[in-house]
């Protein structure tokens, strides 16, 4: 039972456009949320992270939105660079029960073209 | 220079045969954790640690085993028993509960073939 949900497998972008990836999740026990980049064959690294308390969490050129009524949140990239191109996965957390285990969602590839 | 370390980046073995995964961490964290990556999903955890000399089954531990003998290291064997080995295997580490920290931080992965 998949709990974190990335339903768009890729998303192809013209660079100096926003790119915008979505993720859904189930568990209403979620309330810390994560971004994670990930070339091929390497590990992810932690990009941006938001709490359930916030709906919107900036750094430099990436923007997490949080809508916990519809149990979405989204990242949200401006302007996109062909760098950006890579798999990006979305987790969460419910740091409430006492537990840091991350949840991951399946993954969306981004392109961004030149 | 800190960080997490695996190797080897890619690992053949017979089928039948039983493989260790090793993973260090020089970060100073009392977290580790193990996943798989297959194609076209997430991440899945397969065993965690929060603290040295005890760890706690994922989501898919079965056919899996791991130790923690030290807060540095968190070696994964793959056992002759899980059915579908082949994969790409992640090892990560946090600060822990204790830290308040739940950003996890990753190696470069192994890639095991099974043959």
């Amino acid at each position: 039972d998949q709990q974190v949900k990335q339903n768009s497998p890729s998303l192809s972008v013209q660079e100096g456009r926003i790119s915008i990836l979505n993720c859904d999740y189930t568990n209403s026990m979620f309330d810390y949320f994560l971004w994670y980049k990930k070339y091929p064959a390497e590990g992810p690294t932690f990009l941006i992270s938001i709490s359930s308390i916030k709906d919107k969490n900036e750094d430099g050129r990436f923007t997490v939105f949080l809508n916990k009524s519809a149990k979405h949140l989204s990242l949200h990239i401006v302007p996109s660079q062909p760098g950006d191109s890579a798999v990006y996965f979305c987790a969460a957390s419910a740091r409430q029960t006492g537990a840091n285990n991350l949840f991951f969602g399946t993954g969306t590839r981004l392109t961004v073209i030149p | 220079d800190g960080g997490i370390t695996q190797s080897p980046k890619y690992l053949f073995r017979k089928e039948g045969q039983n493989v260790t995964l090793s993973c260090e961490q020089n970060l100073n964290h009392d977290a580790m954790y193990w996943y798989r990556q297959d194609p076209g999903q997430g991440l899945r955890l397969i065993y965690y640690s929060q603290i040295v000399n005890d760890f706690q089954k994922g989501d898919i531990a079965e056919g899996y085993s791991v130790s923690r003998e030290k807060k540095e290291s968190f070696p994964l064997t793959v056992t002759s028993a899980q059915k579908n080995p082949t994969a790409f295997y992640l090892c990560a580490s946090s600060i822990g509960l204790a830290g308040g920290s739940y950003e996890q931080y990753f190696g470069p992965g192994t890639r095991l073939t099974v043959t």
